[in-house]
């Protein structure tokens, strides 16, 4: 069965740092793009930073970018974000996801599929 | 970045009705288009993939349609389980967009 295990959520002040896991299983995670997509709460689905399979290419939302760090480890087939500098406005569900894909005519399409259950981080004082 | 609309962005209907929700992205992104339903306090769960590919394991009553700007989900007999939100998300271009959420409700 294909998973993906969220921890290292929690509550944490402004301007401090979180490191989220993600531990996947059930599929060959080393042939994947990852993504990691966060919920505020009560709002919609925001997706935040993606990693290439082999970590060579790595892209940020731009309210993310110079703070948040993605980054995998292929080896223990998990998924990591390094969030540092956190404000209020990053307190929200954050979800890993696998990207799936399919080549068809010429293009790449790409969707979140599965997803992890979640783990909510809160920056509050 | 792509910005994507859906419309309504909430909706009342009974159990056996057709629903068709509506994303309108701001740029062509020909069939770069996924749709996915969210209960709460749960992740949300893919329905269809590029605009018309229907997930294995999705009821049939699940469709999807449209190319360029303009995209419909529907389903066309509702069922109790139904009852949800559902983003369109757009995979044409990074950063990856979502629409703001259609909230489905019981009439």
């Amino acid at each position: 069965e294909v998973q993906l295990e969220e921890s290292g959520g929690g509550l944490v002040q402004p301007g401090g740092s979180l490191r989220l896991s993600c531990a996947a299983s059930g599929f060959t995670f080393s042939s994947y793009w990852m993504s990691w997509v966060r919920q505020a709460p009560g709002k919609g689905l925001e997706w935040v930073a993606n990693i290439k399979q082999d970590g060579s290419e790595k892209f940020y939302v731009d309210s993310v970018k110079g703070r948040f760090t993605i980054s995998r480890d292929n080896a223990k087939t998990s998924l990591y974000l390094e969030m540092n500098s956190l404000r209020a406005e990053d307190t929200a569900v954050y979800y890993c996801a696998r990207e799936s894909s399919l080549l068809y005519r010429s293009g790449w399409y790409f969707w979140f599929d599965p997803w992890g259950q979640g783990t909510l981080v809160t920056v509050s004082s | 970045d792509i910005q994507m609309t859906q419309s309504p962005s909430s909706l009342s209907a009974s159990v056996g009705d057709r629903v068709t929700i509506t994303c309108r992205a701001s740029q062509s992104i020909s069939s770069y288009l996924n749709w996915y339903q969210q209960k709460p306090g749960k992740a949300p769960k893919l329905l269809i993939y590029a605009a018309s590919s229907l997930q294995g394991g999705v009821p049939s009553r699940f469709s999807g349609s449209g190319s360029g700007t303009d995209f419909t989900l529907t389903i066309s007999s509702l069922q109790p389980e139904d009852f949800a939100i559902y983003y369109c998300q757009q995979s044409y271009d990074t950063p990856r967009t979502f629409g703001q959420g259609t909230k489905l409700e019981i009439k």
